[in-house]
């Protein structure tokens, strides 16, 4: 498809586990963003990437979360040693340049029990 | 830090209603501000947007115009159906870095009925 696609859509893990979060933004397009919507809440930033480097990752609650993009096309959110409050909807967004439109894929909603 | 501020859900309306859904921001400097839409079971989209004050953004007869002076950006549409009922973020993006970091609101559910 033409759209931002984010696999899986669902994940249940345990308290304590790695988990791995997968986004393929739309092909050509270099700025990618990770969000995280709680529920009932609108989202939050987590972390902004320009090509293949991190280029803001001040929205990244703590050292438990990591993110790469090593291609500089699909990027990765990494979850380290999840807690229950890590459990929300995390969305990727990608655009054409920096400051161009954002386009959202439709989440991976994370549960952690 | 930058905010934003928009009304609470939910919001219910008849068809043909005329909706407004108030926003309100803090920022220093000049954001761009935008209204997205989530459809159930769909993703975010950007309804429309404005970049600078007194910008109206229009789409699918939904309309916002950039207020500096009360810093709001209210949503409005003259006649709902019920195919808008949807969630509706208000969001701005300060531009700062050069590049289109998003702060939301909370987002506001909005139920037509016939």
């Amino acid at each position: 498809g033409a759209g931002v696609s984010q696999t899986p859509s669902n994940k249940v893990t345990e308290k304590g586990k790695y988990v791995e979060l997968r986004c393929d933004p739309i092909s050509g397009h270099t700025a990618l963003y990770w969000y995280r919507q709680s529920l009932g809440q609108g989202p939050e930033f987590l972390i902004y990437f320009q090509g293949t480097g991190a280029a803001d990752d001040s929205g990244l609650p703590n050292d438990r979360f990591f993110a790469v993009r090593p291609e500089g096309s699909v990027s990765t959110l990494k979850i380290q040693r999840t807690e229950r409050g890590d459990s929300a909807v995390y969305l990727c967004a990608s655009s054409l340049e920096a400051n161009s439109e954002a386009f959202f894929g439709q989440g991976t909603r994370l549960t952690v029990v | 830090g930058d905010s934003v501020t928009q009304m609470e859900g939910p919001v219910t309306l008849s068809e043909e209603a005329f909706l407004t859904i108030n926003c309100t921001y803090t920022a220093t400097g000049y954001p761009s501000l935008f209204w997205y839409v989530q459809y159930p079971g769909e993703g975010l989209q950007l309804l429309l947007k404005a970049t600078k004050a007194d910008d109206k953004g229009s789409n699918k007869g939904f309309e916002a115009t950039y207020r500096k002076e009360t810093t709001s950006f209210h949503l409005e549409k003259g006649s709902v159906q019920v195919s808008d009922s949807a969630v509706y973020f208000c969001a701005l993006s300060p531009l700062s870095g050069g590049y289109n970091k998003l702060i939301f609101g909370a987002g506001t559910r909005l139920a037509v009925h016939p």
